[in-house]
C-alpha cells in the first residue's frame, strides 16, 4: 500500500522561510512531486525529485532522501499569496500518483 | 503549455440521476488520463486510470459500475457517476499525463475540477 504523511497545517509570517515535510512508504518509487493547491482549484506543479538531493526553483526548493523515505518543500521569502495547501505526491512504477493529505499553509502579515 | 479542461465546472443534481463529466486535453494528446476525487479538507484520491482505447483500471474500493469511464479519443475522457447519491458529492479532478520526448519524467497536468453536489 501507499502511506504518505504531511503535517495538517502550518503558520508562518510574511517574508519568513517555512519547511513542509513529507514522509512516505510506498510499494514502488518513481519520483516525488510537490503541488500547490488553492481552495476550490486544481493542483499546480511546483517541483519534482527522483534522485537524492536538493532541487531549487526560485523561492521554492525541494529535497529528497530515498533511503529515509523523506522529502521537504522549502519556501523562502514568503508572500501572502503562498497561503494554500501543499500536496506531496509519490509516483509509483506504474506512473500512478498517490497524494498525501496536504499541508495547509497560513501566511500572516 | 499543456492545458486540460473539464466540463462542467460545477453541477447540482437530484439523487438517483446520472452525471457525466468531461476531461479534455486541449493542445496535446493524452493516451492516459487519471480521475481523482477530493472530499473537503482531504487530499486527492486516485479513482481510476483511463487509457485510450481500452478499459479503465480502477483503484481498490472504487465501484467500476458506478463510476463509468470512457476514453474514446486521445483528447477526451469522460467520467459518468451513475445513480448519484449525496455521499458522491465531491470535487472530481482529472489529469492527463504528458509524455515529452527527451524529458526525464512524465508530468501530469490537472484540469480545473468539477464540483458535484447531489441533493
Amino acid at each position: 500500500g501507499q502511506n504518505i504523511d504531511q503535517p495538517t497545517e502550518m503558520t508562518a509570517t510574511e517574508g519568513a522561510i517555512v519547511q513542509i515535510n513529507c514522509t512516505y512508504q510506498t510499494s514502488g518509487f518513481n519520483g516525488l512531486f510537490w503541488y500547490q493547491q488553492h481552495a476550490g482549484e486544481a493542483p499546480t506543479f511546483l517541483s519534482y525529485n527522483v534522485l537524492d538531493g536538493l532541487e531549487e526553483k526560485g523561492r521554492f526548493s525541494s529535497f529528497l532522501s530515498r533511503s529515509k523515505g523523506y522529502s521537504y518543500l522549502l519556501l523562502k521569502e514568503l508572500q501572502m499569496k503562498d497561503s494554500a495547501s501543499y500536496l506531496c505526491a509519490v509516483r509509483d512504477g506504474f506512473n500512478k500518483f498517490y497524494f498525501g493529505s496536504g499541508t495547509k499553509l497560513n501566511v500572516k502579515p | 503549455g499543456a492545458v486540460v479542461s473539464q466540463h462542467p465546472s460545477w453541477v447540482i443534481c437530484k439523487s438517483g440521476t446520472s452525471v457525466k463529466i468531461e476531461c479534455r486535453s486541449l493542445d496535446f494528446q493524452a493516451t492516459t488520463m487519471f480521475w481523482y476525487r477530493q472530499f473537503p479538507k482531504q487530499s486527492l484520491m486516485l479513482m481510476a486510470t483511463s487509457n485510450e482505447g481500452s478499459k479503465a483500471t480502477y483503484e481498490q474500493g472504487v465501484e467500476k459500475d458506478k463510476f463509468l469511464i470512457n476514453h474514446a479519443s486521445l483528447t477526451l475522457s469522460t467520467l459518468t457517476v451513475t445513480s448519484a447519491h449525496p455521499e458522491d458529492s465531491s470535487f472530481y479532478i482529472c489529469s492527463a499525463r504528458v509524455s515529452r520526448k527527451g524529458a526525464e519524467y512524465n508530468e501530469q497536468f490537472f484540469g480545473p475540477g468539477t464540483r458535484l453536489t447531489v441533493l
